[in-house]
């Protein structure tokens, strides 16, 4: 079975420190792919990445970087000088690669407070 | 290019009662997936219409139905309401296809039951 678990249910950090948001999946796939959502206040669903199991390079995008270790089953999320417009809560997901495992499994989210 | 379009946004209904919600997917996107939100469940997959067929199903009771039409618009009803369906629902979409596309999310409808 496919499971995602976010260990971290909330984070509070003061504006400008670095913050890691942990995500460990488990699936018995051998293609598979992992995201990263962000949810803001106003509830939309925000896709903020996407990597599929054979490539493990880290990717950064301006302040957001990502790590992916399959060694470990993590795909780790880092915000570096973290701004209050990051508030929001995050959601790690993971989808296999045919047929019904397609669809997303979710974890349960880490709400990320980032206070001025 | 217009984003997913759901509606209603608010929806407050009885025990018993039966809602449809309606989804407007990205244009060209040919895939669509609902999603039920809850505090306590998180997100879980309802299911997912490609090309007017049902492509994946959750572990949702029977109660819980959709359909997709020609031009991609989805449907979900949800027929002899419980208490515990009160949630956000989500409805998704991507180009379809063989690959795991990133899905687009709409705002949601959130559904209350009294």
């Amino acid at each position: 079975a496919q499971k995602v678990t976010q260990a971290q249910t909330e984070i509070s950090v003061v504006e400008k420190e670095d913050v890691t948001l942990d995500c460990v999946y488990e699936t018995r796939d051998t293609t598979y792919y992992l995201f990263w959502y962000k949810q803001p206040p106003s509830g939309e669903l925000v896709f903020l990445i996407r990597r599929n199991s054979f490539d493990e390079q880290n990717e950064i995008s301006g302040r957001y970087s990502w790590n992916f270790q399959k060694s470990t089953s993590s795909f780790n999320f880092t915000i570096t000088a973290s701004q209050v417009v990051d508030s929001a809560v995050y959601f790690c997901a993971l989808s296999g690669g045919a047929g019904n495992n397609r669809k997303l499994i979710w974890g349960l989210g880490t709400s990320l407070a980032v206070n001025p | 290019k217009a984003g997913v379009t759901q509606t209603p946004r608010y929806l407050i209904k009885t025990r018993g009662q039966q809602v449809t919600l309606s989804c407007s997917p990205i244009s060209g996107h040919r895939s669509v997936s609902w999603y039920q939100q809850t505090p306590g469940q998180g997100l879980q997959f309802l299911f997912e219409y490609f090309s007017e067929t049902q492509r994946n199903k959750g572990n949702f009771p029977g109660r819980f139905s959709g359909r997709q039409f020609s031009n991609s618009r989805s449907e979900m009803n949800v027929s002899t309401l419980e208490l515990g369906d009160s949630a956000l629902y989500l409805c998704a979409s991507s180009p379809g296809g063989g690959e795991n596309q990133p899905q687009h999310f709409g705002d949601g409808t959130r559904l209350s039951i009294l």
